[in-house]
């Protein structure tokens, strides 16, 4: 089975603090993403990356960047965390230079901004 | 631009009663549909999906038929369990490039009484 972990499953920071969510898929995905879920708003995204060191926005990029250093892993960082970003973090990925649609999520990241 | 629109929730059924999820969308063309399910605790799961009119997605009893006349794709189910409780998200995919991005809906809770 395909298996997407994000490092943690709740967190607490503090305003203005610098936050890494991390993801690692174990089955040589190529494509892997990060989106945020909030009630009433869906799944949004937040940014994408086809490849190794390579990284496009997604529709919410603002406030947020990543890190693509290996195929297997894909950091997200809120460089200054604020309360607005309160959120559920969703990290997936998928198979193959085309994109399906079909993406294997992680088990998600809560993250509270105090 | 491309939308998903879909019931809002929550939605509460007794055991094995007949189960309709309304998804409508807007894009141009013909996107890939897609349904995905999260259930608690855990993260989104692929549950069925539809590449072209007329297509009927089908998983685990579930079904979508892909309607390009009225831009539908709702899913249904004939006998409920209490186990299909969770939230339902509907998605299309508008081309294939590594570029291409997943739309979602805003998801649809489904809790079944026993």
């Amino acid at each position: 089975d395909v298996k997407v972990t994000q490092s943690s499953r709740y967190l607490v920071k503090r305003t203005g603090e610098k936050v890494f969510l991390e993801c690692v898929q174990d089955m040589d995905h190529e494509n892997m993403f990060w989106y945020r879920q909030d009630p009433g708003l869906g799944l949004r995204l937040i940014y994408f990356s086809y490849d190794v060191k390579m990284k496009e926005k997604g529709d919410i990029p603002e406030g947020y960047s990543v890190s693509r250093e290996k195929k297997e892993r894909f950091s997200l960082i809120l460089e200054s965390a604020s309360t607005n970003q309160t959120s559920m973090y969703l990290c997936a990925s998928s198979f193959g230079e085309l994109n399906t649609g079909e993406l294997f999520f992680g088990e998600g990241s809560r993250l509270t901004v105090l | 631009g491309n939308s998903v629109t879909q019931m809002e929730g929550p939605v509460t059924l007794s055991e094995e009663a007949f189960l309709t999820i309304n998804c409508t969308y807007t894009a141009t063309g013909y996107p890939s549909l897609f349904w995905y399910v999260q259930y608690p605790g855990e993260g989104l799961q692929l549950l069925l999906k539809a590449t072209k009119a007329d297509d009927k997605g089908s998983n685990k009893g579930f079904e979508a038929t892909y309607r390009k006349e009225t831009t539908s794709f709702h899913l249904e189910k004939g006998s409920v369990q209490v186990s299909d409780s969770a939230v339902y998200f509907c998605a299309l995919l508008k081309g294939y490039s590594s570029a291409s991005k997943i739309i979602f809906g805003s998801g649809t809770r489904l809790s079944i009484r026993p």
